[in-house]
């Protein structure tokens, strides 16, 4: 069984900043995701990696599938980018279908 | 852009009672999650299902849930008879094939309390 772990938990800072929120894994996977999950509840997912970099906007992931790691970044950061971040990851096949998740990154950008 | 729907949105039960979740899946795709979200913790995958029938099961997922494909467009989630424990965030996923290798798309949750 995967386990998965953010770091911060908790991150506050000002408009303007770049972000960086990390996630480790435990064993071998198939694909990692990044999630975005609003006050209200709700979860979008924002990249699949199953290796090197993807960029969306001002978002960047990146993972390094030797060392069992992650990073999201967020460049010029916004009060809007004020979030829950998860990483969940893809079991290398064999094992379940779903998810497994991290705890989150409550993200909290001050203007 | 195509979406994952759940009704409702918010479910006030009393304990013991059965309830349904409801989704609707994005139509092209091939597997269906439920996960669950305790308040303050962490999203725990409940079940997958595939062709038909369960693909995968957690250790949460016992004999008092169940989950069903009806009418090749909803997907349901049946609690038999509920628990003050059972009152969590509740997410239906579906992804293409299995979200190891692609991308999940998530509804927007129905927020189950049992009072």
């Amino acid at each position: 069984k995967n386990e998965v772990e953010q770091s911060p938990q908790n991150l506050t800072a000002q408009e303007g900043e770049f972000i960086t929120i990390n996630c480790s894994y435990s064993v071998g996977i198939s694909a990692l995701h990044w999630l975005q999950q609003h006050p209200g509840g709700g979860i979008v997912s924002l990249f699949m990696l199953s290796s090197g970099k993807k960029k969306h906007g001002r978002l960047i992931a990146t993972i390094n599938i030797q060392e069992k790691h992650s990073s999201l970044h967020i460049t010029a950061s916004h009060p809007r980018d004020s979030a829950v971040y998860i990483c969940a990851v893809g079991d290398s096949g064999g094992g379940a279908d779903g998810l497994t998740f991290g705890k989150g990154t409550h993200l909290i950008i001050q203007p | 852009e195509p979406e994952v729907t759940q009704t409702p949105s918010h479910q006030v039960t009393q304990m013991g009672q059965e309830v349904i979740l409801r989704c609707v899946p994005i139509s092209n795709h091939l597997y269906f999650y439920w996960y669950r979200q305790i308040l303050g913790q962490k999203v725990e995958f409940l079940v997958s299902f595939y062709n038909n029938e369960i693909s995968e099961k957690s250790e949460i997922f016992d004999d008092q849930f169940s989950v069903e494909r009806p009418d090749g467009s909803n997907f349901t989630l049946k609690i038999r008879s509920t628990k003050l424990e059972d009152s969590a965030m509740y997410f239906c996923a579906s992804s293409k094939i299995r979200t190891g290798g692609t991308e999940a798309f998530f509804g927007q949750g129905t927020r189950l309390t049992v009072v």
